[in-house]
């Protein structure tokens, strides 16, 4: 149980283009999700938090004009990259939390990733 | 502020030998700490977690962690490393009870030599 899926998995798209990305849960339905960003041998970076339902709330230095998150349903959320640019190659991970209760004991649920490769 | 560190970028150890992946954290107060492993063009998996309680934690694959308040640190360790151990793990911090938001490592590269 508890599965989180990504999709795309892999994705290149020209500069200047849009992309989007959609993280799912499965067999859970999660109020929260986070997504991150993780830099070729680098740490995670939480980028924004998306609950269902509201505005996300960004990370200091995160556009959020340029990563639009829009968390529509209790399964889903979606990273948008407008107007890509190389600089903003890299891998892209969601993970959900479920419904509350209490501090969620058994965390977050990452997904497999999504590397945007921008040319 | 607040942090994580994780000593060693890359760790190898022979097949069969002990495995250690150190993780520090950084605040004043005691937060609750997580390791995760990913695989290859896989997401992360919560091997174990420490929130309150027993300080020594168990987690799947024969892994274990000791919470050492007084050190600042959360090693995990596992007795016997086996193949299908080789990943990256990362330790993350959870500082802020009230957002969930976690605050990762820089992840350490294990190996495993035949």
């Amino acid at each position: 149980g508890a599965v989180v899926s990504q999709h795309p998995s892999w994705v290149i798209c020209k500069s200047g283009t849009s992309v989007k990305i959609e993280c799912r849960s499965l067999d859970f339905q999660a109020t929260t999700m986070f997504w991150y960003r993780q830099f070729p041998k680098q740490s995670l970076m939480l980028m924004a938090t998306s609950n269902e339902g509201s505005k996300a709330t960004y990370e200091q230095g995160v556009e959020k004009d340029k990563f639009l998150i829009n968390h529509a349903s209790l399964t889903l959320s979606t990273l948008t990259v407008t107007s890509a640019h190389p600089e903003d190659s890299s891998f892209y991970i969601c993970s959900a939390r479920e419904r509350p209760s209490g501090l969620s004991i058994r965390g977050q649920f990452f997904g497999p990733g999504t590397r945007l490769t921008v040319l | 502020a607040q942090s994580v560190t994780q000593l060693g970028s890359h760790v190898s150890v022979s097949e069969g030998a002990l495995v250690l992946l150190r993780c520090n954290y950084s605040s004043s107060v005691p937060p609750y700490l997580f390791w995760y492993v990913q695989y290859p063009n896989q997401g992360l998996q919560l091997l174990l977690k420490y929130t309150t309680g027993a300080t020594l934690v168990k987690g799947i694959n024969g892994f274990e962690a000791e919470f050492k308040k007084s050190e600042t640190s959360f090693h995990l360790t596992k007795p016997s490393a086996h193949m299908s151990d080789a990943a990256e793990y990362f330790c993350a911090a959870l500082f802020n009870f009230g957002n969930e938001k976690l605050t990762f490592g820089t992840g350490t590269r294990l190996t495993i030599i035949p």
